[in-house]
């Protein structure tokens, strides 16, 4: 089944402790992203890669880093969680020479920071 | 600079009554348009896209929407409101020779019985 998968589904941590969000699609796609959804704000970019080693800056990258060493993944990273990073994420995918593909979107990772 | 304004965040219709999301956007390029739906602790679902093909768009679930670059919209219509409507749903844009996907805020339907 084609899908993307995010890990963990739900984390409340504290102010400071390093974490990672997990992401990886079975669908070969090119194009991976991360975004955040806030209540009223809808869904913003934080990161994009267009192919393994290319990332860049979505519209509020701030405080997070993200790497693509493989294909399939797209780990999130925050180094130094802050409470304003309270939001629920969403991992998604698409084929990279089709803009009018849509993006596939995993069920989402709650992060609660304290 | 692209942009996506959903009017009303919160809709409500009776069951069977005609369901009208509305979306607006702003674009220099021409657009890839698309909805998504969000049912509660799920992540987004494509509920249907436009491609330029056609400004009629039907998609999933009996929903349809219609491309009007004169009024620069896209509104989603469904003809009868079912009770497993309920959700929120996103309008979302993405340029011409752009991966980057902006979405709306999002419009919460309810469907009252």
């Amino acid at each position: 089944e084609a899908q993307v998968t995010q890990n963990p589904r739900y984390l409340i941590t504290v102010t400071g402790k390093k974490l990672t969000v997990t992401c990886s699609q079975n669908m070969n796609h090119e194009y991976m992203s991360w975004y955040r959804q806030d209540p009223g704000l809808g869904l913003r970019q934080i990161y994009y890669s267009m192919n393994v080693e290319v990332t860049d800056k979505g519209d509020v990258p701030e405080g997070y880093k993200v790497s693509r060493k493989e294909k399939r993944n797209f780990p999130l990273i925050l180094e130094s969680p802050s409470p304003n990073q309270t939001s629920l994420y969403f991992c998604a995918s698409s084929l990279a020479g089709a803009p009018n593909q849509p993006q596939h979107f995993g069920d989402g990772t709650r992060l609660s920071i304290l | 600079a692209q942009s996506v304004t959903q009017l009303g965040s919160h809709v409500s219709v009776s069951e069977g009554a005609l369901v009208l999301l509305r979306c607006n956007y702003s674009s220099s390029v021409p657009p890839y348009l698309f909805w998504y739906v969000q049912y509660p602790n799920q992540g987004l679902q494509l509920l249907l896209k436009y491609t330029s093909a056609a400004t009629l768009v039907k998609g999933i679930n009996g929903f349809e929407a219609e491309f009007k670059k004169s009024e620069t919209s896209f509104h989603l219509t469904k003809p009868s409101a079912h009770m497993s409507d309920a959700a929120e749903y996103f309008c979302a844009l993405r340029g011409a020779g752009s991966y980057q996907l902006t979405f709306g805020k999002g419009t919460k339907l309810s469907v009252i019985p």
